[in-house]
């Protein structure tokens, strides 16, 4: 397994502003995705970060709302730009070595007022 | 496209009762892997079990169960013997080898398992 921490926890924001969440795995790792989990839904799939290059978004999420960086194989960051309450959200960090193995870390609870 | 449906949205038992939770999937990929994750109502997602698409041996792990049938497209869920810690929203995933599909896990919409005491 991996050990994945992300911050913050939580956070309350203000609707226009941008928050970027980080996410720390202690070992290299292949792949790192960036999932979304709105109240009383599944998760959805933001992107793949990619180590080197620019992210790969699923359809419906786009670069310029959410950024994504990804310096090494240990570290990403996601950034929601311009939020609105429409933004309030459980985002969440996953980590895998193969399409067999995906851990996740606890989870950033963020609220748009 | 890769699917999952989990048709139970809520399930309420008492305790020591036992709990199926049902999972479909539809894939055109013939290599894929099988999840079911917990999420208490910290929010954090614990991973349960993974089952490749070459294993259909069930698998039992103290309380919990899994029956994988390639024939229904199924990889249901059974906790035995229900205690209140169980009460969680669980979610079943899936994840292709194939394509462009590789590594993402796709998820059911998630069972609200509630045991009252």
């Amino acid at each position: 397994s991996a050990v994945i921490s992300q911050k913050p926890s939580r956070d309350i924001c203000q609707r226009g502003t941008s928050l970027t969440i980080q996410c720390q795995v202690d070992s290299q790792v292949t792949m790192m995705f960036w999932y979304r989990q709105q109240p009383g839904q599944s998760l959805t799939l933001i992107a793949t970060a990619n180590q080197g290059s620019e992210a790969t978004y699923e359809s419906g999420f786009v670069i310029d709302k959410f950024p994504i960086s990804r310096p090494n194989l240990t570290f990403s960051t996601l950034t929601v730009s311009n939020m609105s309450p429409e933004d309030s959200s459980i985002y969440l960090c996953s980590v895998g070595r193969g399409y067999n193995e995906q851990f996740f870390g606890p989870g950033t609870r963020l609220t748009v007022l | 496209a890769q699917k999952v449906t989990q048709a139970q949205t809520e399930i309420s038992v008492v305790e020591k009762e036992d709990v199926t939770l049902d999972c479909v999937y539809e894939t055109r990929d013939t290599t894929y892997y099988l999840f079911w994750y917990k999420q208490p109502p910290s929010g954090e997602l614990v991973f349960l079990i993974r089952r490749n698409s070459f294993d259909e041996q069930n698998e039992i792990s103290g309380r919990y169960s899994w029956n994988f049938q390639k024939s229904t497209s199924s990889f249901n869920f059974t906790i035995t013997a229900s205690q209140v810690v169980d009460s969680a929203v669980y979610f079943c995933a899936l994840s292709e080898r194939g394509g462009t599909s590789y590594g993402k896990l796709t998820f059911g919409q998630g069972t609200i398992l509630t045991v009252h005491p």
